[in-house]
């Protein structure tokens, strides 16, 4: 089935150390998005990218990295600079930026 | 930059009940978005809806752009309608979704 796979579904981070969420699309969608969101708030953009090998910074990119190079790929990876990332992460994309979003089913990351 | 509100914060129905939910935008916008994200997380899209009505079974959007509002129509809520409502727009040469804050809807059995 057609469809936008993160993982993984939980993940816990140590101080100091870096992870890396997936994010896997099989829609041929161009555009692709990470999000964050906190308990009891709307979402924040972190990147996003309209192509491959290009992307941007969102409202909320200090601390984390991203890649852009297979189209059907958008890891994101939290730094040990973002000081508080326990956070739910959700992953997007759509045909255009101006198309419809569809999005995964998130990673909620934590610190031990 | 644009400003997106939506209302209630919070809504408590009993199942049955119908509902409707508000988002107003302070700017003409080129989309907009009716999201659902279910308790468990995950995000569902709605609607995409920058002008007019749509209806999907018990739900419906109507987006009057030149009053730069959204109206999100829950009818016969279920249980499994229980959830955060979001609404999102692009406008200009934004290629970004500016999101409200969300209603948070509960439906009582």
């Amino acid at each position: 089935d057609g469809g936008i796979t993160q993982s993984p579904k939980y993940l816990f981070r140590k101080e100091g150390q870096n992870v890396t969420l997936s994010c896997e699309q099989n829609l041929n969608h161009d555009a692709m998005y990470w999000y964050r969101q906190d308990p009891g708030q709307g979402l924040r953009l972190i990147y996003y990218s309209q192509i491959v090998n290009d992307f941007q910074k969102g409202d909320i990119a200090e601390g984390y990295s991203v890649s852009r190079e297979k189209k059907e790929s958008f890891p994101l990876t939290v730094t040990s600079a973002q000081k508080n990332p326990t956070a739910f992460y959700l992953c997007a994309s759509s045909i255009s930026p101006t198309s419809p979003q569809h999005f995964g089913d998130g990673t909620r990351l934590s610190i031990l | 930059g644009i400003q997106v509100e939506q209302s209630p914060p919070d809504l408590i129905l009993q199942e049955g009940a119908n509902s409707t939910l508000r988002c107003n935008f302070s700017d003409s916008v080129n989309n907009l978005q009716w999201f659902h994200q279910n308790p468990w997380g995950q995000l569902i899209n709605l609607f995409y809806i920058p002008s007019g009505t749509k209806q999907n079974g018990r739900l419906s959007a109507t987006t009057v752009a030149t009053e730069r509002y959204s109206l999100l129509y829950i009818s016969s809520s279920q249980t499994t309608d229980s959830g955060v409502y979001f609404c999102a727009v692009n406008a200009g040469n934004n290629r970004k979704l500016i999101w409200g804050l969300g209603t948070s809807l509960a439906v009582n059995p």
